[in-house]
C-alpha cells in the first residue's frame, strides 16, 4: 500500500504570497489531518477533514484553510504568507475502525522569505 | 486546555541500560495517550497507545491517571532505539483521532 504522499516537498515563497499544499492519503482512509511543525512550537494541529467536511480546527488564523475532495485527497492553503509561516507541514491520514493510528507523510517544507 | 509536557529535550544512555522517557499531561476529560517515534530519515509513526497495552520493540508505557503521566520505558536500550519520541494525547470520548496534542519531543541517543 502506498503511504501518504505530500506535494510539493519543498517550496520557497515571499511574504504576502499564498501557497497550496497537497496531500494524498492512504487508499481507503477517509480522514486527513494537517499539522505545522516548527522548532519553537513543535507539532501543532491545524485541521482535520472527514468525508469532505472539516471535523476539527486548531488555533490558527483564518489565513490557514483547507479542503478535502471526494477522493479523500486534501489541500491546505495559506494566504498572505508571513515569515513565521516557515515550517514543515505534515499531513496524516487516519486508519478506519478505532485504532487511532495516524499515518504521516514526509511533509512539505515551506520557507517564506 | 490540554497540554503534554516532555521535560527532557535530550536523553542519552548506553546500550543495555534502562531508559525512561517522561511524559506528563493535563486534560480535563478522559484522555487517550500515544507515543509516536521518528527515526532518522523516516516518517513520524505510531509506537504505541495506552489502550492497547502492548509492548512494542520492548517499550511499554503505563497511564498513571493519579500522576497524569504516561512515561515510556524500556529495560535494555538498543542503538536502533535512537530517535525522536513524541508523547501525544486526544480525547478518548471523541469520535476523531485526527486531533492530537503533541509534546515537544525527546531526542533519545543510545551510545554503543
Amino acid at each position: 500500500k502506498a503511504g501518504v504522499t505530500q506535494t510539493p516537498r519543498y517550496l520557497i515563497k515571499t511574504r504576502g504570497q499564498q501557497v497550496t499544499l497537497s496531500c494524498s492519503p492512504i487508499s481507503g482512509h477517509r480522514s486527513v489531518s494537517w499539522y505545522q511543525q516548527t522548532p519553537g512550537q513543535g507539532l501543532q494541529f491545524l485541521f482535520e477533514y472527514f468525508s469532505e467536511t472539516q471535523r476539527n480546527k486548531g488555533n490558527f488564523p483564518g489565513r490557514f484553510s483547507g479542503r478535502q475532495f471526494s477522493n479523500s485527497r486534501s489541500e491546505m492553503n495559506v494566504s498572505t504568507l508571513e515569515l513565521g509561516d516557515s515550517a514543515l507541514y505534515l499531513c496524516a491520514s487516519i486508519s478506519g475502525g478505532n485504532t487511532g493510528e495516524l499515518f504521516f507523510g514526509e511533509g512539505s517544507r515551506l520557507t517564506v522569505l | 486546555a490540554q497540554r503534554v509536557t516532555q521535560p527532557e529535550k535530550l536523553l542519552s544512555v548506553f546500550k543495555g541500560a534502562p531508559v525512561e522517557l517522561k511524559c506528563n499531561y493535563s486534560y480535563s476529560g478522559s484522555p487517550e495517550l500515544f507515543w509516536y517515534v521518528q527515526y532518522s530519515r523516516q516518517r513520524l509513526q505510531l509506537l504505541l497507545r495506552h489502550i492497547s497495552r502492548e509492548s512494542i520493540k520492548g517499550f511499554t508505557a503505563d497511564l498513571n491517571k493519579g500522576e497524569t503521566s504516561f512515561h515510556l520505558k524500556k529495560p535494555f536500550a538498543q542503538e536502533e532505539d535512537s530517535a525522536m519520541y513524541y508523547c501525544a494525547l486526544t480525547n478518548a470520548g471523541g469520535t476523531s483521532y485526527g486531533k492530537l496534542t503533541f509534546g515537544q519531543g525527546t531526542i533519545l541517543t543510545v551510545h554503543p
